[in-house]
């Protein structure tokens, strides 16, 4: 396993177009978190799951974005109606979610969205 | 609400020296985890350091401790030996036993010179 991986890279959209990402967690952890993170700031909580249950959402996740996570493996991040304000990396991470590590977080390489 | 501040938004140290990067957070909370993450450009996100509030010892791990400061709510991180491959950007990162989900400051980009 080599760790947290996510799909596309990259991604460039028209503005009102819908996109969806996709994050595969490392395999025996079974949180897994959603971020948005813009240029010069740090991440934004999104939204985080425990196996398929969707614990927590922020109030960045308008309507418009929907996150699933089937049978507690990978999760897709849905962006429907596309807006340039939306343009930014997105990163998923995971977690063991037992144990004295289990808050150590493992980050994806990110999907950076380009919205034109 | 809790907050997590990094307020040197750049920081440069000569290769082989020491440098330190600050970080302040604002919490309520008694039982909580604060880390550091490396990010280098284009590349993801690499966990450096974790402390556990509950721990009075500093964290260290080879080149990179801290100096955690409960009272205070400070939590700086010391790299020591510098080498160019440190030059990153670096978060601050906090969470509580229970919520999971990280609370990042803006970050520190750090410059290493040759």
């Amino acid at each position: 396993d080599t760790g947290v991986s996510q799909d596309p890279r990259h991604k460039i959209t028209k503005r009102g177009q819908n996109v969806t990402f996709r994050c595969d967690p490392i395999s025996e952890h079974n949180r897994l978190y959603w971020y948005r993170q813009t240029l010069g700031q740090g991440p934004e909580f999104l939204t985080y799951f425990q196996n398929e249950a969707q614990l927590e959402k922020s109030r960045l996740l308008s309507d418009r974005f929907s996150a699933e996570r089937p049978k507690g493996s990978f999760s897709t991040l849905e962006i429907q109606r596309t807006e340039q304000g939306d343009s930014a990396m997105y990163l998923c991470a995971s977690s063991l979610g037992r144990g004295k590590i289990s808050y150590e977080q493992y980050f994806g390489p990110g999907t950076r969205l380009t919205v034109t | 609400a809790q907050t997590v501040t990094q307020s040197q938004p750049e920081m440069s140290v000569q290769e082989a020296e020491t440098v330190t990067l600050s970080c302040t957070y604002d919490t309520s909370e008694s039982d909580y985890y604060l880390f550091w993450y490396k990010q280098p450009p284009s590349r993801q996100m690499i966990l450096v350091i974790r402390q556990e509030a509950y721990k009075q010892q500093n964290a260290t791990e080879n080149r990179f401790s801290v100096n955690f400061q409960k009272a205070a709510k400070s939590f700086s991180l010391k790299i020591s030996d510098s080498q160019l491959g440190d030059a990153a950007m670096y978060f601050c990162a906090y969470t509580t036993s229970g919520t999971y989900k990280y609370i990042f400051g803006t970050g520190t980009r750090l410059k290493v010179l040759a």
